[in-house]
């Protein structure tokens, strides 16, 4: 089975600064790796995801992304945040082959103050 | 990108009654969707696996009898929450497996309250 921890439940940042957001996971099989973002009353949005070859995956609105399997971590990083950046973020994890089912992290809070 | 349209964004019913939730994939086929809940300030828990023309895989603890999840055509699954009490009042979101395979796109979420 897979399970998915986020390390932070909340991370209050200034904007303009660097933020990293935690994620690290567990699976006895090689996994797909996804970080998700989500606004208030919204669905969940794509930022990255990691399916294999290079360990940097780079995605939406500036956000990056560290696949590191020897620690089992997915770490999401954006070197200067906005306000709109103010959200939910969400790291999963699939097993390829599969029907895509996601085991979810419980989330991060990430709140940027002027 | 592959885009999933859930409706209604938004619903009130009274209590006993009964609910419909619609999850389309509006450019691709979606042989596969999901059903999630999520309770305020929490992740996201599944409920069950749509599959196309087969009955829906529904996790442990999912009464089967109260979400009814319909997944008749390649574009279209639905979501009835069966005589409904205030307890199931949550935000329901769908998604569907992407047409590449390796990943799953959501809808935009339905806010169901139920007085």
């Amino acid at each position: 089975a897979q399970s998915v921890t986020q390390l932070d439940s909340q991370v209050p940042v200034f904007e303009e600064a660097p933020v990293e957001l935690r994620c690290n996971y567990s699976s006895s099989v090689s996994v797909y790796l996804f970080w998700y973002v989500q606004y208030p009353n919204q669905g969940l949005q794509l930022l990255l995801k990691y399916l294999s070859g290079s360990t940097l995956v780079k995605g939406i609105n500036g956000f990056e992304a560290e696949f590191n399997k020897s620690q089992t971590s997915f770490h999401l990083r954006k070197p200067s945040v906005h306000i709109s950046d103010t959200a939910e973020y969400f790291c999963a994890v699939s097993v390829p082959g599969g029907y895509n089912k996601l085991i979810f992290g419980a989330g991060t809070r990430l709140a940027v103050h002027p | 990108g592959a885009v999933v349209s859930q409706h209604p964004s938004r619903v009130i019913c009274k209590s006993g009654t009964s609910v419909k939730i619609e999850c389309r994939s509006l450019d691709f086929q979606a042989t596969t969707m999901f059903w999630y809940r999520q309770f305020p300030k929490q992740s996201l828990m599944l409920m069950a696996t749509s599959n196309e023309g087969s009955k829906a895989t529904y996790e442990q603890g999912v009464e089967k009898d109260k979400f009814l999840i319909n997944h008749a055509s390649l574009t279209l699954s639905t979501l009835t929450v069966t005589s409904a009490h205030p307890e199931d009042s949550s935000f329901y979101i769908c998604s569907a497996r992407g047409p590449t395979g390796t990943e799953a796109f959501f809808g935009q979420g339905t806010r169901l309250t139920v007085v």
